[in-house]
């Protein structure tokens, strides 16, 4: 089945810095690709998506890349804030089935 | 966002006994999912429902796991009987298409099978 890998695992950071999330998968029927993330005690919260005919996507501080040559994916955040501190998740998902593969997630904390 | 609740939030049972986890999707989403989540491991699929009927479920969803959603309710994740490796905590997602559209995600519920 699909694996989906992220890297680095955590990420600490002052905060005004970008920060650059890295996102492999396997399964080249994957065609969308949305992230979450988590902060602690609290719900998965979509964040952004992106489908297999698009190469990327920006809104406000996020901005997503997608190879779907290298299959990778690359999840960039700028100007952070100790409020983007958690748990980032890339996942794919195959069209037929919306059934979503999770990345292990990166822990990502601003300092203030 | 949309917001999907899970009752309850948390959940401790003896091994061998039944547990019902309840999932409030958001009101007009018409795809239920379950994942399970193992501490410290990937959050991994379970199974998705739509129309009263499972459209897919993944190994992890053995024969002592059931869903339904009866007359619009709640969407439930019935174990019966509970094993010690279902502790885990266990998501609900739903959304309002089914394949590439977004998932809205349940805050969890806390199992533990003692």
């Amino acid at each position: 089945g699909e694996q989906v890998e992220q890297l680095p695992s955590s990420l600490i950071v002052q905060e005004g810095a970008s920060v650059l999330i890295n996102c492999s998968y396997t399964d080249s029927a994957s065609v969308y690709f949305p992230w979450y993330k988590q902060e602690p005690g609290k719900r998965l919260q979509f964040i952004i998506d992106i489908r297999s005919n698009m190469e990327r996507k920006q809104t406000q501080r996020l901005t997503l890349l997608f190879d779907k040559k290298t299959k990778h994916l690359s999840l960039h955040i700028t100007a952070t804030q100790p409020g983007d501190s958690a748990i980032y998740f890339c996942s794919a998902s195959i069209d037929s089935n919306n059934r979503i593969f999770f990345g292990d997630g990166t822990q990502l904390v601003v300092k203030p | 966002g949309p917001k999907v609740l899970q009752i309850p939030s948390h959940q401790i049972i003896d091994m061998g006994q039944m547990v019902t986890l309840n999932c409030d999707p958001v009101s007009n989403h018409l795809y239920f999912y379950w994942y399970k989540q193992i501490l410290g491991q990937q959050m991994e699929f379970l199974v998705n429902f739509y129309n009263g009927k499972v459209m897919e479920k993944s190994k992890l969803f053995k024969d002592q796991f059931s869903v339904e959603r009866p007359d619009g309710s709640y969407f439930t994740l019935k174990i019966q009987p509970t094993a010690l490796e279902d502790s885990a905590v266990y998501f609900c997602a739903s959304s309002l298409g089914g394949a590439q559209d977004t998932q809205y995600f349940g805050p969890g519920t806390r199992l533990l099978v003692l």
